[in-house]
């Protein structure tokens, strides 16, 4: 199975500020089908991000992807009081699916 | 807009059987993929399996010897039974419909708490 790490486990930050997400793959992640979806307290994680670079409908655009095969990204160019969650990233190419272990972007 | 609602028991003995159903509405079951998902309380995501609307199942293998998901398509939903259940198997279980095998709109979700 694909093994998702993500970094940092946890990251401060303030309003305004930007933020990157990263995701590591155990081994290449095939056609980049590498998703973020982004978690509030009590509630279904949301799709932010799929293959890798592709906003979900109605997803704010300081939200983009990157990467590629094993190392992906998820930024944030300005973060909102909305923004602070935990953040997911998970992978569809290949069975089972799997999860990173999440980041929580949390106000400094 | 497609919604989905998960609906059981909220408490299940140790050694017994979990049984949930997802309530599709505002969309028909094809020709979609229709997953499972859960979270322990305060822990990240485990993808249990999915259905595709033709009836082909797919399990996560750390669960594959307990897990049966099933298809009621007059109704527009499907279910999740798990065997044999610990407290390891407490979590809030979600349904989740695909894009392909990408879990894209997800249910509310249901806490399922495992204890006598």
């Amino acid at each position: 199975e694909i093994v998702l790490t993500q970094s940092p486990v946890t990251l401060s930050s303030s309003p305004g500020e930007g933020a990157a997400l990263s995701c590591r793959a155990s081994q290449s992640v095939g056609n980049n089908y590498l998703a973020w979806f982004q978690q509030k307290p009590g509630q279904a994680p949301r799709l932010l991000i799929y293959d890798a670079s592709t906003r979900a409908t109605g997803v704010p655009d300081r939200f983009s992807g990157s990467g590629s095969g094993t190392d992906f990204t998820l930024t944030i160019s300005r973060l909102e009081p909305e923004d602070f969650a935990v953040y997911y990233c998970q992978q569809s190419a290949t069975s089972p699916l799997t999860f990173g272990g999440g980041t929580k972007v949390e106000i400094k | 807009q497609v919604q989905l609602q998960e609906s059981g028991p909220g408490l299940v003995r140790p050694s017994e059987t979990l049984s949930l159903t997802c309530t599709v509405s505002g969309g028909s079951i094809n020709p979609y993929y229709w997953s499972w998902i859960r979270q322990p309380p305060g822990k990240g995501l485990e993808w249990i399996g999915y259905i595709h609307h033709s009836g082909s199942t797919n399990y996560n293998p750390s669960l594959q010897s307990r897990v049966s998901i099933s298809l009621d398509t007059s109704k527009n939903q499907f279910s999740l039974r798990l065997t044999s259940v610990t407290a390891a198997d407490t979590a809030v279980y979600f349904c989740a419909r695909g894009g392909g095998w990408l879990p894209r709109f997800w249910g509310q979700g249901a806490l399922v708490t495992v204890s006598s």
